[in-house]
């Protein structure tokens, strides 16, 4: 079992620019939830999905968008990057209270 | 929403010191209070968690305990090692059915002197 994996693990976008990020779940699980950790924070969450539909959201503006497969994998999209979007993404997949996370997109907005 | 402080935001022991991080959460409805390790560019990893109807959950040298009436719980280190040199995260989750949301807290640097 691979576990949660996310990709790519960096990726340098321009100010403007619009990025996807992708995250495979761990096996079994069924919900993915994204989160974004600006250096020496905690993990924010952005948003979960579940059955393909967004079932929460935090407080993240619209140019943050998301959509689940019916693989489960799930793809995490922004737009109109901002220089303080900079920051590692993580993905973390879930099942009946089990809980796991992927290694992290790191995003660098120049 | 749910709002979670962590205290403090570093902590240096040295090696074979106990180490307490401690925080509190805001909304009563909590009933899932995971700890995480974070390494420098790594994923964070579960280290141990506690359900609102248990009061203290040990495993090995590690421990949390959970006070809901004043609604803070606590990680307990003992006899560290500098591999236990980290970030730590508390963190809180209204837990049932599809949701799975998780409130962090800012983290505590742990460093270990040998």
């Amino acid at each position: 079992d691979a576990g949660v994996t996310q990709s790519p693990t960096h990726l340098i976008k321009t100010r403007g620019q619009q990025v996807t990020l992708r995250c495979s779940p761990k096996s079994g699980h069924d919900t993915v939830s994204w989160y974004q950790q600006a250096l020496g924070q905690g993990p924010q969450f952005i948003f979960q999905y579940y059955e393909e539909e967004e079932r929460q959201r935090g407080n993240f503006p619209d140019r943050f968008s998301g959509h689940q497969f019916p693989n489960y994998s799930s793809e995490l999209n922004v737009n109109a990057l901002l220089l303080g979007d900079s920051a590692l993404y993580l993905c973390a997949s879930s099942f009946s209270g089990d809980r796991a996370f992927g290694q992290g997109t790191r995003l660098t907005v120049v | 929403g749910e709002n979670v402080e962590q205290h403090p935001s570093t902590l240096s022991v040295q090696e074979g010191d106990s180490a307490v991080i401690k925080c509190t959460y805001s909304d009563s409805a909590s009933n899932y209070f995971p700890w995480y390790k974070q390494e420098l560019g790594k994923r964070p990893q579960l280290i141990i968690d506690i359900r609102s109807n248990v009061g203290e959950k040990k495993d090995q040298r590690i421990a949390v305990t959970l006070n809901k009436t004043a609604k803070h719980f606590s990680l307990h280190i003992t006899e560290t090692q500098p591999e236990d040199s980290a970030v730590y995260f508390c963190a809180a989750v209204v837990s049932g059915g599809s949701n799975y949301k998780l409130t962090f807290g800012k983290g505590t640097l742990l460093t270990v002197n040998p």
